[in-house]
């Protein structure tokens, strides 16, 4: 079974702080994926990346960064917390993209729910 | 861009009853289409999918969704519910011709709650 892992299931965080949310995925899956969950919104891309170091912005980049030094690790940073952040994240990874590997199925972390104050 | 519309967001049924979910979407060419399921307190998991073929797709758990294409459209149906059933629905589009990394659109959600 894939397994995505995210480090925190609750963070509470004050506005200005900086934000870790980690998440590794198990399945040695070249895509990775960080979406933000909010009521009657569905999930939106933040950021994704198909590579090592590479990344790319999705739909609401703005506020945050993020970083994948490793295969199995993508991080997700807000540099600066707002209370607009609130919100809960979710990762994801997929096999890469392609006619025979590419079965399009996400599969996802159980996400990280982070309140700003 | 494209975009991708649930029209219910919150659903109440009885069980036994039949399911239908709305989902459109706004993507003129060729697309790749997704439901996908989220329990209380899990994560989300494919329900079913449709790259090409027989445009009547059978998921997990009884569910089947149908496109049609001069519609837009990609309903997720089931024609029994079960308490168990009860979870947040969600569906998705990327364009088939995307290679970069599975870029899907999601809908809002819509939110079953199935009565026992």
């Amino acid at each position: 079974d894939v397994k995505v892992t995210q480090s925190s299931r609750y963070l509470v965080k004050r506005t200005g702080e900086k934000v870790f949310l980690e998440c590794v995925q198990d399945m040695d899956h070249e895509n990775m994926f960080w979406y933000r969950q909010d009521p009657g919104l569905g999930l939106r891309l933040i950021y994704f990346s198909y590579d090592v170091k590479m990344k790319e912005k999705g739909d609401i980049p703005e506020g945050y960064s993020v970083s994948r030094e490793k295969k199995e690790r993508f991080s997700l940073i807000l540099e600066s917390a707002s209370t607009n952040q609130t919100s809960m994240y979710l990762c994801a990874s997929s096999l890469a993209s392609g006619i025979n590997l590419d079965t399009g199925e996400l599969f996802f972390g159980e996400g990280s729910r982070l309140t700003v104050l | 861009a494209q975009s991708v519309s649930q029209h219910n967001h919150h659903v109440i049924l009885s069980e036994a009853a039949s399911l239908e979910l709305g989902c459109n979407y706004s993507y003129g060419g060729t697309v790749n289409l997704f439901w996908y399921v989220q329990y209380p307190g899990q994560h989300l998991q494919l329900l079913l999918k449709y790259f090409s073929g027989d445009p009547l797709v059978k998921g997990i758990k009884g569910f089947e969704a149908e496109f049609i294409k001069s519609k837009f459209s990609f309903n997720l149906r089931k024609p029994s519910v079960q308490w168990s059933d009860t979870a947040e629905y969600f569906c998705a589009v990327n364009p088939s011709w995307h290679n970069a990394g599975n870029m899907l659109t999601f809908g809002g959600g819509t939110r079953l709650m199935v009565k026992p």
